[in-house]
């Protein structure tokens, strides 16, 4: 089955620096990878996805950037701020097949 | 339009009682995703469903887990005898019919065994 790795698993990060999270998956088949973010107590929300036809996707201050020959991608949050604090979680799947397969999450330490 | 909403939020039961879980996804969205996390750990997948159907239950333990989504009302996660492993937050996902891959998810469940 799907295998998905993220690194690093703790960052921290000045108010107003980028944070960057990547994350790599074994099966090359896959073709759709969401994140998610999930703060303390409350269930993972849907911030930005990925589909394989593309190699860069951005939304605001966030952007995620795929590499399928290497079969890695990545989150970049610019101009963090407190509120970025929180687990994030990268995935990956066949697109259409809600199988997701997670990583086991970032957190992420936003200092003021 | 309201999220996914799951019920309880907290759930406490003995070793041995049944836990039922409930899943009502987004307006118009008509799969349904059951995920399991343990602490500082990522999601893990157990079953997939469909209005009277279940698609994939690959994830889903062999004896005494069992999930449904009927015709009418949520879906249920149903955990027979349980034990203090089960413990964990449990969370539903849901997806509209048209094939898509976003997935929405609740709030979770928290499941303590004593």
């Amino acid at each position: 089955g799907e295998n998905v790795e993220q690194h690093p698993s703790t960052l921290s990060v000045q108010e107003g620096d980028s944070a960057v999270i990547k994350c790599t998956y074994s099966d090359s088949a896959s073709n759709y990878f969401p994140w998610y973010k999930q703060e303390l107590g409350k269930g993972p929300q849907l911030i930005i996805d990925i589909r394989s036809n593309v190699g860069e996707k951005k939304d605001q201050r966030i952007a995620v950037t795929l590499n399928k020959t290497a079969k890695h991608f990545s989150l970049h949050i610019t101009e963090t701020q407190p509120e970025d604090s929180a687990v994030y979680f990268c995935a990956a799947t066949l697109y259409g097949n809600n199988r997701l397969a997670f990583g086991k999450g970032n957190q992420v330490v936003v200092i003021p | 339009n309201a999220g996914v909403m799951q019920n309880p939020r907290h759930l406490v039961r003995r070793r041995g009682q049944e836990a039922r879980l409930r899943c009502s996804p987004m307006k118009g969205h008509s799969h349904v995703y059951w995920y399991r996390q343990l602490p500082e750990e990522g999601l893990k997948f157990m079953v997939y469903l469909q209005k009277e159907n279940i698609i994939d239950e690959s994830g889903m333990p062999k004896e005494r887990f069992s999930a449904e989504f009927p015709k009418e009302g949520p879906s249920i996660l149903r955990i027979q005898q349980v034990v203090r492993g089960d413990s964990a937050a449990y969370f539903c996902a849901s997806s509209p019919p048209i094939s898509s891959s976003e997935a929405f998810f609740g709030q979770g469940t928290r499941l303590t065994v004593v």
